[in-house]
């Protein structure tokens, strides 16, 4: 597509909840990233792909936390058992590679109550 | 690792005034270094990108950064800005793959 797509836009969810963020990368974009802002925060990084492998795990918050990427293209980022400090924008990048810098979609604005 | 600190939270500057937007950043080896922005209710966009050579580098809408590797920073600047500058300005790292970024500092423009 023309730029990364995040769905959904928004997202209100009840406490215990599980919810899934899903991202449409550029096409041709090998490289996909996943990274949470939350209100007055920069951007934390959770997890990156490399084609449909996730090399660095290190930035998920917890075990709550899991995503997964197939056919190299869409991302699914799923919180389990959502918390109010979940609370937050998540926002997903797709790239060529990192000289290039990312393209980031619109984000999710998810709101756990 | 790489890290970045951006050392003001808020800048409040008045239209047509210039602006200097600090980011200081650490690794241990050769990196990247980019400025993106984000206005109100929308994503990111990048701004400028240093990968290496010239150690000034322009980017879109008049705004331009310094790389110092002596002083590991990348401090962003226009030299008039604009109303329409009101924005969150974000310095970002990276060593190979990923991209680290800093916490974010709010130019806001004033008439």
């Amino acid at each position: 597509g023309a730029g990364v797509s995040q769905s959904p836009s928004n997202k209100v969810t009840e406490k215990g909840k599980d919810v899934e963020l899903r991202c449409d990368p550029i096409s041709g974009h090998t490289a996909l990233y996943w990274y949470r802002q939350s209100l007055g925060q920069g951007l934390e990084f959770l997890i990156y792909f490399q084609g449909n492998s996730a090399p660095d795990k290190s930035g998920l918050p917890s075990d709550r936390f899991s995503a997964e990427r197939t056919g190299g293209s869409v991302s699914t980022l799923t919180i389990q058992r959502t918390q109010q400090e979940d609370s937050a924008v998540y926002l997903c990048a797709s790239s060529t590679g990192t000289a290039h810098g990312y393209t980031f979609g619109s984000g999710t604005r998810l709101t756990v109550v | 690792a790489q890290s970045v600190t951006q050392l003001d939270s808020q800048v409040p500057v008045f239209e047509e005034a210039p602006v200097e937007l600090r980011c200081n950043y650490s690794s241990s080896v050769s990196v990247y270094l980019f400025w993106y922005v984000q206005y109100p209710n929308q994503g990111l966009q990048l701004l400028l990108k240093y990968l290496s050579g010239s150690t000034l580098v322009k980017g879109i809408n008049g705004f331009e950064a310094e790389f110092n590797k002596s002083q590991t920073s990348f401090h962003l600047r226009k030299p008039s800005v604009h109303i329409s500058d009101t924005a969150e300005y974000f310095c970002a790292v990276s060593e190979s793959v990923d991209m680290r970024f800093g916490a974010g500092t709010r130019l806001t423009v004033k008439p």
